[in-house]
């Protein structure tokens, strides 16, 4: 079955610092790529998602891009902010016969002023 | 505002109790799933409905019984719980179960006496 490694947290950055949490994952066929947000007391809103390989999701200054060769799919922020900090999930759906959704384990970002 | 309401927000029962968490979706939407969420564990999926169909059940203890009477409406009744099972409930939906993103509620947050 599908499989999806997400980076350790909690991470701790400073306000405009850059910000990179790692996803890998493994799946059959051709899946497609999220990532979801969840601040506290809410459920996940989705932030971006990838299709296809090489596509690149972006919104509010975050992005991510489909790497097919390395089978990644790594959140970047190049200035993040106090109002960032928040849980961020990873997921994979594949399609299909063999079709799975799953998701990371969630990274806690803390964003210091 | 998500367009997936959750109610209760907040639930407590002992374990011989009998109850029941809804889910509504006013997007439009043919899929709802529901998701149990621990603390130090990934989203974990329960159940998969398409189309009011059933399509999923991830190996889901029989103390758990979803009910979907139509494309808008998703139930999870709950009878003789374990304390293991105190966790966030988050439901979620789609258009279709092809590579589309999830929308989800805020939660339901179980505990079990």
């Amino acid at each position: 079955g599908n499989s999806v490694t997400q980076m350790e947290g909690p991470v701790t950055l400073s306000e405009e610092a850059f910000l990179t949490i790692n996803c890998t994952y493994t799946a059959t066929g051709y899946p497609s790529l999220f990532w979801y947000v969840q601040y506290p007391g809410e459920g996940l809103q989705l932030l971006l998602k990838a299709t296809k390989a090489d596509d690149k999701g972006s919104n509010k200054g975050f992005e991510a891009t489909y790497r097919k060769e390395t089978t990644s799919f790594h959140l970047e922020k190049g200035s993040v902010q106090v109002s960032d900090s928040a849980v961020y999930f990873c997921e994979v759906i594949s399609s299909g016969s063999a079709r799975q959704l799953t998701f990371g384990s969630g990274t806690q970002l803390t964003v210091l002023p | 505002e998500t367009g997936v309401t959750q109610t209760p927000r907040h639930l407590v029962m002992g374990m011989t109790n009998k109850k029941s968490l809804k889910c509504e979706q006013h997007l439009g939407h043919n899929a709802m799933y529901w998701y149990k969420q621990s603390a130090k564990k990934p989203l974990e999926l329960m159940f998969v409905y398409n189309f009011k169909e059933q399509t999923e059940n991830n190996s889901v203890p029989s103390r758990f019984s979803p009910e979907c009477p139509n494309s808008s409406h998703l139930f999870l009744h709950l009878h003789t719980l374990q304390p293991e099972d105190s966790a966030l409930y988050l439901c979620a939906s789609s258009q279709g179960t092809e590579n589309q993103p999830q929308h989800f509620g805020d939660g339901t947050r179980l505990s079990i006496l």
